[in-house]
């Protein structure tokens, strides 16, 4: 089955740097990657996704990036504020498999003041 | 429109106890499923489901049981409780097989 590793476990970055998150998977049939927020105690929330056939998408600070040849695609949040302190967690979808995703580990991220 | 809401928010069982988390959604989503949280293993898939009366395996059913007679709820049952299955239990629906996935606000289950 598919396979999603992320790094780093944790991230602790100033406000205002931007923050890189990786995720890597290993199914070539999987086409869409979602991302997802969760802060302590609530629920993930969905923040960005990207399908297959799109090699980058941006929503204001955030982007998403995916290389389908390395089995690639990474978060990038720019002018990072202390609001974004969560756990973001990649995922990944495999076409006709349903809406059944594979989430990666966590990324732990910590904007300091 | 209170989107995908879960009852209860806690719950403390015993061992070899049985109980049943529900999950509920007004957006008349067809997909529908079951996702558990443990720290430092992201969510796993429980049990999905991609319509009334239709259900299937995620990657770590055994344990649970679930139907689907209705196109709004999806509940989840534990038969027999074992401490494993102490965790955070998250429902998420979406409109079709190929659509986003949105998640209610989780059940927090603790077997003794």
């Amino acid at each position: 089955g598919e396979n999603v590793e992320q790094h780093p476990s944790t991230l602790s970055v100033q406000e205002g740097d931007s923050a890189v998150i990786k995720c890597t998977y290993s199914d070539s049939a999987s086409n869409y990657f979602p991302w997802y927020k969760q802060e302590l105690g609530k629920r993930p929330q969905l923040i960005i996704d990207i399908r297959s056939n799109v090699g980058e998408k941006k929503d204001q600070r955030i982007a998403v990036t995916l290389n389908k040849t390395a089995k690639h695609f990474s978060l990038h949040i720019t002018e990072t504020q202390p609001e974004d302190s969560a756990v973001y967690f990649c995922a990944a979808r495999k076409a006709g498999g349903g809406n059944k995703l594979t989430f990666g580990t966590g990324t732990q991220l910590k904007v300091e003041l | 429109n209170a989107g995908v809401t879960q009852t209860p928010k806690f719950q403390v069982l015993k061992t070899g106890q049985s109980m049943t988390l529900q999950c509920a959604q007004d957006m008349n989503h067809e997909y529908m499923s079951w996702y558990r949280q443990d720290p430092g293993m992201g969510l796993r898939l429980i049990h999905y489901s991609v319509g009334a009366g239709i259900t299937d395996q995620g990657e770590v059913p055994n344990g649970y049981n679930v139907s689907r007679s209705t196109t709004e709820d999806f509940p989840l049952r534990l038969l027999s409780a074992a401490p494993s299955q102490t965790s955070v239990y998250f429902c998420a629906s979406s409109y079709g097989t190929n659509e986003k996935l949105f998640f209610g606000s989780g059940t927090q289950l603790s077997v003794l």
